[in-house]
């Protein structure tokens, strides 16, 4: 059972595009919604996250929108740069009780000049 | 300062041999996770500590995982009896506090491949 579904596996957009990825979720005690960047040969880092109480959050070129209704959120990656190039995963988790992290299964951004 | 460090970075071994994989979280860090990250997949939680005490383990393949954090600072995950679907990368990550919305700061990862 998958908790985390994200799409697509693979992106190509070309420098200076909007790249889109998708993710959405089963539980919904799940009430924090991380990003995380990884670039090859290290391990992922935190890029932006959201809670629920708010539909959108920006920080620089990068913004996540969220829909609770709907349970999906994505990442919005604004005037993309070839430097962007990375495997990103969504993930969430329940706030009360420390419960673990879920991850995506990871879209791979390329980012061609 | 330091980030969180993982040794070996590789591992090789023959099908049947236990192996001892190590975390050194960052500094002070409260929590300590293991996840596992087949190739083309996201990380997978195997088990987390808050300092010594092992909260949770449900992600533990089988009774030949096994994972300590003595003295609420290095992790040791120890696969005994490896095969050869446990073959993957290991990662660990620590946290500063104690809540699943603490940033979580991953090491490098170990590569274990068993022959």
């Amino acid at each position: 059972q998958q908790q985390v579904k994200q799409s697509p596996q693979s992106l190509i957009v070309q420098k200076g595009g909007i790249s889109i990825i998708n993710c959405a979720y089963e539980n919904t005690a799940f009430d924090y919604f991380p990003w995380y960047q990884q670039f090859p040969g290290k391990g992922p880092a935190l890029l932006i996250a959201i809670r629920p109480d708010v539909s959108e959050k920006k920080e620089g070129r990068f913004t996540i929108s969220f829909n609770k209704s709907a349970k999906q959120f994505s990442l919005h990656i604004m005037d993309s740069q070839p430097g962007d190039s990375a495997t990103y995963f969504c993930a969430a988790t329940r706030t009360s009780g420390n419960t673990p992290l879920v991850f995506g299964k990871g879209t791979r951004l390329s980012v061609i000049a | 300062g330091a980030g969180v460090s993982q040794s070996p970075r590789y591992k090789v071994t023959k099908r049947g041999q236990d192996v001892a994989l190590r975390c050194d979280p960052i500094s002070g860090h409260v929590s300590l996770y293991w996840y596992r990250q087949a190739l083309g997949q996201g990380p997978e939680f195997l088990t987390y500590f808050n300092y010594e005490a092992q909260q949770d383990k449900s992600g533990l393949p089988n009774d030949r995982f096994s994972a300590e954090r003595p003295e609420g600072s290095i992790s040791t995950l120890t696969i005994q009896r490896t095969e050869q679907r446990d073959s993957a990368m290991y990662r660990c990550a620590s946290t500063s506090g104690a809540s699943s919305y603490n940033e979580q700061f991953f090491g490098p990862g170990t590569r274990l491949t068993v022959l």
